[in-house]
């Protein structure tokens, strides 16, 4: 069965310091990958999505980027973190061609606290 | 493109009464439709899902759904509400075709005692 991980599960970082988030699939091959940010009050916001290894897609402008450097590998990175990138970051992960039929699978996020 | 939106931010109520979360999207030809649930500090969960055929669907744990094309509406009912139901729900769409599943921004139901 397909499996997703997503860590660390809780994250307080300095505002200025990098940041580096990891998800994995497991189970399954050529998955479609995505980052969705939760802030209060906010909703879920699409970051970024992926449907390929060194296919990936921006959805917002922002102080964020995303890799994909293995076929079920998604990594959300920043150099410099501010204030307003504190928020719960969920990876989720659909079958390639399927995202009608099956929806998405999300891991259990990420809380990040800058401070 | 294609938007959802969910009429109530938050959703007070006891224990046993029913409950109706309103999740209302843009009109467009094939669209499919889904609700997820998330207790907090949690990933989101598979509820239920429209894709075709009845346009009333069920979860296991009672609530139910049902596809109405000429109000573009997709509201999730129960009958009788568990302290246990407390949680967000979010209501999304994908239109036929698209990789990317647009969310509403979720319902807080608060069951009480």
């Amino acid at each position: 069965s397909q499996t997703i991980h997503q860590w660390p599960a809780t994250l307080v970082q300095p505002v200025g310091s990098p940041l580096s988030l990891e998800c994995t699939v497991e189970g399954t091959s050529n998955p479609n990958l995505y980052w969705y940010r939760q802030a209060a009050g906010r909703g879920l916001q699409l970051l970024f999505y992926s449907v390929g290894i060194g296919q990936i897609s921006s959805e917002v402008p922002q102080n964020l980027s995303a890799s994909r450097p293995q076929d079920r590998q998604f990594i959300l990175s920043s150099k410099k973190l501010l204030l307003s990138d504190s928020g719960f970051y969920l990876c989720a992960w659909s079958l390639l061609g399927r995202a009608t039929g099956y929806g998405y699978t999300f891991g259990s996020g990420t809380r990040l606290t800058v401070v | 493109a294609q938007s959802v939106t969910q009429l109530d931010s938050q959703v007070p109520v006891f224990e046993e009464a029913p409950v109706e979360l309103r999740c209302n999207y843009s009109s467009s030809v094939s669209v499919y439709l889904f609700w997820y649930v998330q207790y907090p500090n949690q990933g989101l969960q598979l509820l239920l899902k429209y894709l075709s055929g009845s346009t009333l669907v069920e979860s296991i744990n009672g609530f139910e759904a049902e596809f109405n094309k000429s109000q573009t509406s997709f509201h999730l009912r129960k009958p009788s509400v568990h302290i246990s139901d407390t949680a967000e729900y979010f209501c999304a769409v994908v239109q036929g075709g698209s990789e990317k599943l647009v969310f509403g921004k979720g319902t807080k139901l608060t069951v009480n005692p």
